[in-house]
């Protein structure tokens, strides 16, 4: 089956500019998710979808960023104005279900490293 | 508020050792633990499952442990070879909040 595809690999912006991020999860996962990995550090959650519909977005910063998931398939994360602080990798994963055990369900894309200068 | 920790962060052993990698976290109220690798400019690859009601697992040439009570994780890899080069992190699901809470890593590189 085909993986989780995310666009582009990489982007070099300066700040105060904006910047969209493109996800398209495995075809019939109903649940998909955005993290912001930070150089060094683990990965953060910053929103979840299940179906079109956010399950939990507590740890995105809506002043500047913004998500959405269209017809529940493809989604887009946004960031407008940037910050240098907003420099990292930002993974895109997709499950079958929500639920505790995604487990071996969970299925990451290559992610798009984001640099602002 | 539940917290992840790895020890070491960064760990070279020669080809062949056997190593192993930690995990801990703050809250014993987990539903389970998992370790994922990543490699440079891909994504993170599942590797092991342990449920909170289990001891450990195993895959291969990898073991992964769970003492729930201590709130401690190991990963053992035997007979280490190059290509186990990478990061590995360990990530639990809170029961409090159904999310994956994420360690920093342990990058690991296998010198041939």
């Amino acid at each position: 089956e085909a993986g989780v595809a995310q666009s582009p690999r990489y982007k070099i912006i300066e700040k105060r500019q904006s910047v969209a991020f493109w996800c398209n999860p495995i075809s019939g996962h109903a649940t998909l998710y955005w993290y912001q990995q930070i150089l060094g550090q683990g990965p953060k959650l910053l929103i979840q979808f299940q179906n079109n519909g956010v399950v939990d977005d507590s740890q995105l910063p809506k002043d500047r960023f913004s998500a959405e998931r269209l017809k529940g398939v493809d989604s887009t994360l946004k960031i407008q104005p940037a910050k240098l602080e907003d420099s990292a990798v930002y993974l895109c994963a997709s499950s079958l279900e929500l639920g505790p055990t995604p487990g071996y369900g969970y299925t990451f894309g290559s992610g798009t490293r984001l640099t602002v200068v | 508020k539940q917290e992840v920790t790895q020890i070491p962060a960064a760990l070279s052993v020669p080809e062949g050792e056997n190593l192993v990698l930690n995990c801990s976290f703050t809250d014993s109220a987990i539903y389970n633990l998992q370790w994922f690798r990543q490699d440079p400019g891909k994504g993170l690859t599942s590797l092991l499952l342990i449920q909170s009601s289990q001891r450990e697992q195993t895959s291969g040439r990898l073991n992964a442990s769970l003492d729930k009570s201590s709130g401690r994780s190991t990963l053992y890899i035997a007979a280490s070879q190059p290509g186990d080069s990478a990061t590995y992190l360990c990530a639990v699901y809170s029961d409090s909040n159904y999310q994956l809470i994420w360690g920093a890593g342990t990058k690991l590189i296998i010198k041939p």
